[in-house]
């Protein structure tokens, strides 16, 4: 079985700094990561993914994340944060398995980004 | 927004009471989840479905049951409700399974006194 380790519960961050969340996995198998992401009293939406090729993935609002397959790591990563990232982020993982049947996604317990002016 | 319905939005119940909170979709994805979230655990699965009448098991499926009969509709039932399963449970939705995207419901926030 997998599992995923988010080293940060809380990231505080100032307007315009860099943030990087941190994302561990364990699993026996070749994997799909995810991350998404939860505005608050909202549902949560995919941010980026990756299921094969490059191993640097980016999302349209400025975020990146990439596969390191070494240090089983799924880090994201971004720039330059603004206030309207402020939101938690979840690292979510999947074991690789012959298509056909619907796989287990597990998550992360999540990462409070919080945005400071 | 995916069209994802989840009811009721907020219950309040009280130990022993059976509990189903209803999914619906408009959009006729073959795949739907139930998760619930808490606190230091993000979201963990209960259970899910890959088609009508078909349905598994997730980590956290004990207390639970589901029915699909239709594919818009998933339900989730708390035969007999305890203050453990006081939580916000999610639907989701998903075309392709979980290599595609997930949609997610706004959520159902369950208080079980």
């Amino acid at each position: 079985a997998q599992s995923v380790t988010q080293l940060d519960s809380q990231v505080p961050v100032f307007e315009e700094a860099p943030v990087e969340l941190r994302c561990n996995y364990s699993s026996s198998v070749s994997v799909y990561l995810f991350w998404y992401v939860q505005y608050p009293n909202q549902g949560l939406q995919l941010l980026l993914k990756y299921l094969s090729g490059s191993t640097l993935v980016e999302s349209i609002n400025g975020f990146e994340a990439e596969f390191n397959k070494s240090q089983t790591s799924f880090h994201l990563r971004k720039p330059s944060v603004h206030i309207s990232d402020t939101a938690e982020y979840f690292c979510a993982v999947s074991d690789r398995r012959p298509s056909g049947s619907a796989r287990q996604l597990t998550f992360g317990s999540g990462t409070q980004l919080t945005v400071l002016p | 927004d995916a069209g994802i319905t989840q009811s009721p939005r907020h219950k309040v119940t009280e130990t022993g009471t059976p509990v189903t909170l209803r999914c619906h979709q408009t959009e006729n994805h073959r795949y739907m989840y139930w998760y619930r979230q808490d606190p230091g655990h993000g979201l963990r699965l209960i259970h899910y479905s890959y088609g009508v009448k078909d349905t598994d098991k997730g980590e956290v499926s004990d207390g639970y049951s589901v029915s699909r009969s239709k594919t818009e509709d998933f339900l989730l039932t708390l035969e007999s409700a305890t203050s453990s399963q006081t939580s916000v449970y999610f639907c989701a939705i998903s075309w392709e399974g979980i290599t595609g995207e997930l949609f997610f419901g706004e959520g159902s926030r369950l208080t079980v006194l």
